[in-house]
């Protein structure tokens, strides 16, 4: 079995502030990892996605990630945030073989960026 | 590119009554899963499709939902008879095929029951 750990529920930032979002996973076997954003009342949107190589992964709306597997953690950042950004940020990872290869969420991790 | 479509959007029953959700997937992804998403909670996958075939519904609760997908395209989710604890955001995505490949998420339905 496999998991993920997001580990705060929430994170209040100012607007242009840097923010890490956290992001722990256990499984047992090699893993893609990926963070996904869902605006309101919208589907989840792929921010970025980890395969292989780099273990810096940059991705869009100026988001970046990087893998430690010493850490199981795949951290999420950004230097300087927008109102844009506030929404619900999740972490998932998938498995590469038998049952774990299902995309598996964490619980999420809410945004909100302040003027 | 279209993206995925789900209808209806918003749906309210009382519990014991049936429900069924739609969802079209884009143009050629084979792969189709529906989530459903509890308030406060990440996705969890109920059911994955390959083609027409399922390929995990380990998660699914086949005492009360079921799914199909003719003719590998689009897909219907179903509730009967519907409980209070069913309340949430029914999701749908799509992927090309593979583990590595992005799932293409709607815009979900969000079910409330009463």
């Amino acid at each position: 079995a496999q998991s993920v750990t997001q580990l705060d529920s929430q994170v209040p930032v100012f607007e242009e502030a840097p923010v890490e979002l956290r992001c722990n996973y256990s499984s047992s076997v090699s893993v893609y990892l990926f963070w996904y954003v869902q605006y309101p009342n919208q589907g989840l949107q792929l921010l970025l996605k980890y395969l292989s190589g780099s273990t810096l992964v940059k991705g869009i709306n100026g988001f970046e990630a990087e893998f430690n597997k010493s850490q199981t953690s795949f951290h999420l950042r950004k230097p300087s945030v927008h109102i844009s950004d506030t929404a619900e940020y999740f972490c998932a990872v998938r498995g590469l073989s038998g049952s774990a290869r299902q995309l598996t969420f964490g619980s999420g991790t809410q945004l909100t960026v302040l003027p | 590119e279209a993206g995925v479509a789900q209808s209806p959007r918003y749906k309210i029953i009382e519990k014991r009554q049936s429900v069924a959700f739609w969802c079209n997937p884009i143009s050629g992804h084979a792969t189709l899963y529906w989530y459903q998403q509890i308030l406060g909670q990440g996705p969890k996958l109920l059911i994955q499709f390959q083609n027409n075939g399922v390929v995990d519904d380990s998660q699914l609760p086949k005492d009360r939902f079921s799914a199909e997908r003719l003719k590998g395209v689009d897909s219907t989710l179903k509730i009967q008879p519907a409980k209070l604890e069913d309340s949430a955001v029914y999701l749908c995505a799509s992927s090309s095929s593979g583990a590595a490949d992005t799932q293409y998420f709607g815009p979900g339905t969000r079910l409330t029951v009463l």
